[in-house]
């Protein structure tokens, strides 16, 4: 069965600066998906970013981007200029590459902004 | 852009009650999940459906459990006998039928068993 970890159950960032959340996972698939979701205190479900496995080319959404190590099974995600409203709970998960697959979850990282 | 709704927002509940969550998926979306998430726990899987039938479920998602899809746009859970620990957030979501699209969760639906 797949796992997904996230070690850093909180994380401090001051504004403006960058911060780095780990995720790490274990599959034996060669293939599949990886994402970063937000949940802030409202606890919606909002996608920030994806990366498919078959890509070697980290994925990047505005000040959103991976560092995603196939060989090390490592996807963590990079927060530039952090701002405010970037504060929330951040989960990693993973989905395979089949049609209405699942997704695993991570513990998530609780993502704090200083002002 | 097109959003999963689910309702209520927030449901009260006695124990050993019926409880029926719903949700009302992307119009083009051909596959259906729900989720739960225990207050400070991460989410888990419970059940996903597809053209009309459970494709899969988790250990979780036992025979207190049921889901249907009574109409072209509603997507339920039933929760036949409520128990404390059933207490938590249940996210709905859907995808398409295309494989590198991802799945697109509701708001939650906050379940509170007394």
């Amino acid at each position: 069965a797949q796992t997904v970890t996230q070690s850093q159950p909180e994380m401090s960032v001051q504004e403006a600066e960058t911060v780095t959340l780990s995720c790490t996972y274990d599959t034996s698939e060669s293939d599949y998906y990886l994402f970063w979701y937000k949940q802030p205190p409202s606890r919606q479900m909002i996608l920030v970013i994806r990366q498919e496995a078959y890509k070697q080319q980290n994925a990047t959404e505005n000040r959103f981007s991976v560092n995603f190590q196939k060989a090390a099974k490592s996807f963590s995600l990079k927060i530039s200029d952090s701002q405010l409203g970037d504060a929330a709970m951040y989960f990693c998960a993973y989905r395979r590459m089949e049609y209405g697959n699942k997704l695993v979850f991570g513990a998530g990282t609780i993502l704090r902004v200083k002002s | 852009e097109p959003e999963v709704t689910q309702t209520p927002s927030h449901q009260v509940t006695q124990m050993g009650q019926e409880v029926i969550l719903r949700c009302v998926p992307i119009s083009n979306h051909l596959y259906f999940y729900w989720y739960r998430q225990i207050l400070g726990q991460k989410v888990e899987f419970l059940v996903s459906f597809y053209n009309n039938e459970i494709s899969e479920k988790s250990e979780i998602f036992d025979d207190q459990f049921s889901v249907e899809r009574p109409d072209g746009s509603n997507f339920t859970l039933k929760i036949r006998s409520t128990k404390l620990e059933d207490s938590a957030m249940y996210f709905c979501a859907s995808s398409s039928v295309s494989v590198v699209q991802p799945q697109h969760f509701g708001d939650g639906t906050r379940l509170s068993i007394l």
